[in-house]
């Protein structure tokens, strides 16, 4: 089983939609969870940070279930600059007990008119 | 947020010879860590850059191809040698502070003829 799981997509939707992702993750230990967005040919940026009570930052809910080992991301009020991909990100305690974290393949999302 | 810049942002290099890749963070950072990413493929770790000391690589890295340094708190270089094909990605190093957010460089996009 991969350490973190993602469903690779594409998402096609169009603006103004609804859009969940979700990821699952096979280390019980993990206590660290993100969201990253990756333009094309770009380098990954923190969307969110995932907290155990579920967060919101304006469009973005993230949501953490640790008995399932899911995470998922809600993004409402679709827009054309949301078409990126989207990469589940997950920390793990490594070798010589150092903490690392793991990257899902990531969502292709893509927004159109 | 850290702001991080990565030097050279693309070379074309020549199999057998060695490339230096730099890393500079504005601020002190505690950790350093550098990435490889293939076309269409997710984020892998390469190493942690140790301030002061060796890397520490992850299984299937190791020092005699990808020399790492860490002289200070603000900036690292990764050396990939003797390379070959095989080594064309893109290189991307990250910077953290305890809280596990890590945020990235723009990459450095290496081709290996």
């Amino acid at each position: 089983r991969k350490e973190v799981e993602q469903d690779p997509g594409p998402f096609n939707v169009p603006e103004g939609a609804t859009v969940a992702f979700n990821c699952t993750y096979s280390n019980s230990a993990s206590q660290s969870f993100f969201w990253y967005r990756q333009d094309c040919r770009k380098e990954p940026k923190l969307l969110m940070s995932v907290y155990s009570s579920g967060n919101e930052d304006g469009r973005f809910t993230a949501q953490l279930n640790r008995a399932s080992q899911y995470i998922s991301l809600l993004i409402r009020d679709s827009k054309l600059s949301d078409s990126a991909t989207y990469l589940c990100v997950v920390n793990m305690r490594g070798q010589y007990n150092t903490d690392k974290l793991i990257f899902g393949t990531g969502t292709r999302l893509q927004v159109f008119p | 947020s850290a702001v991080i810049s990565q030097k050279p942002s693309r070379d074309i290099c020549q199999r057998g010879t060695s490339l230096t890749i730099q890393c500079q963070v504005d601020s002190q950072v505690t950790m350093m860590f550098w990435y490889r990413q293939q076309p269409g493929q997710s984020l892998t770790l390469i190493a942690t850059a140790n301030q002061g000391s060796e890397a520490t690589y992850e299984s299937g890295f190791v020092i005699d191809k990808f020399p790492i340094s860490r002289p200070n708190l603000t900036f690292s270089t990764l050396t990939v040698s003797n390379m070959s094909p095989e080594d064309s990605s893109i290189y991307l190093c990250s910077a953290s502070e305890q809280n596990y957010e890590q945020y990235f460089g723009p990459g450095t996009r290496l081709t290996v003829t």
